[in-house]
């Protein structure tokens, strides 16, 4: 069966200083990978997706950025965090093209900024 | 741009009760829409996907119903149970890789 994991579950971040949070997938090849961040009084909101190793689509301008170096491995890193960055960050991964497919959810990041 | 709203923002209902949580969408071309769960600090759950040519799912006491003309979905829960309490999120699926648009949800307190 498929899982998915990330971590680590919580954090705590001076402003300014770089941020890495890692997703990784088991149990499938070649998924869609999903960064989405809630942040308070907000919905969830599409960060980066991926397709492919190497291939990263973003969704909205911000201070972030996503890797995807292997197969079935999600980073979301920034240089300098800023106070907006805080938010419980989630990993999903689905099929392949898989816009008809359910995705399915890691159990989040939760991240402090102070 | 496609807007996702879900009504209400909460709701409190006491066990038992058959209830119905509602979203709409402003944008009709979606490829599907599902309904997650998440609970306190969590992840999401995948409840149910309705194809966008499909009409309704169902997956036990759950129902959800999509009419897609008019923008809109219900899931429908029937017989609620303190188990079921949790936060319900609406989300449409904007293209072929899947990109999600989230409601910001409805939370559901079942009291005993």
């Amino acid at each position: 069966s498929q899982t998915i994991h990330q971590w680590p579950a919580t954090l705590v971040q001076p402003v300014g200083s770089p941020l890495s949070l890692e997703c990784t997938v088991e149990g499938t090849s070649n998924p869609n990978l999903y960064w989405y961040r809630q942040a308070a009084g907000r919905g969830l909101q599409l960060l980066f997706y991926s397709i492919g190793i190497g291939q990263i689509s973003s969704e909205v301008p911000q201070n972030l950025s996503a890797s995807r170096p292997q197969d079935r491995q999600f980073i979301l890193s920034s240089k300098k965090l800023l106070l907006s960055d805080s938010g419980f960050y989630l990993c999903a991964w689905s099929v392949h093209n898989g816009g008809n497919q359910p995705q399915h959810f890691g159990d989040g990041t939760r991240l402090s900024i102070l | 741009k496609q807007e996702v709203t879900q009504i209400p923002a909460a709701l409190s209902v006491p066990e038992g009760e058959n209830l119905v949580l509602n979203c709409s969408f402003t944008d009709s071309a979606i490829y599907n829409l599902q309904w997650f769960r998440q609970d306190p600090g969590k992840g999401l759950t995948s409840l149910l996907l309705i194809q966008s040519s499909q009409r309704e799912q169902t997956s036990g006491r759950l129902n959800a119903s999509l009419d897609k003309s008019s923008g809109r979905s219900t899931l429908y829960i029937a017989a609620s149970q303190p188990g079921d309490s949790a936060t319900y999120l609406c989300a449409v699926t904007r293209g072929s890789q899947g990109n999600l648009i989230f409601g910001k949800g409805t939370k559901l307190s079942v009291k005993p």
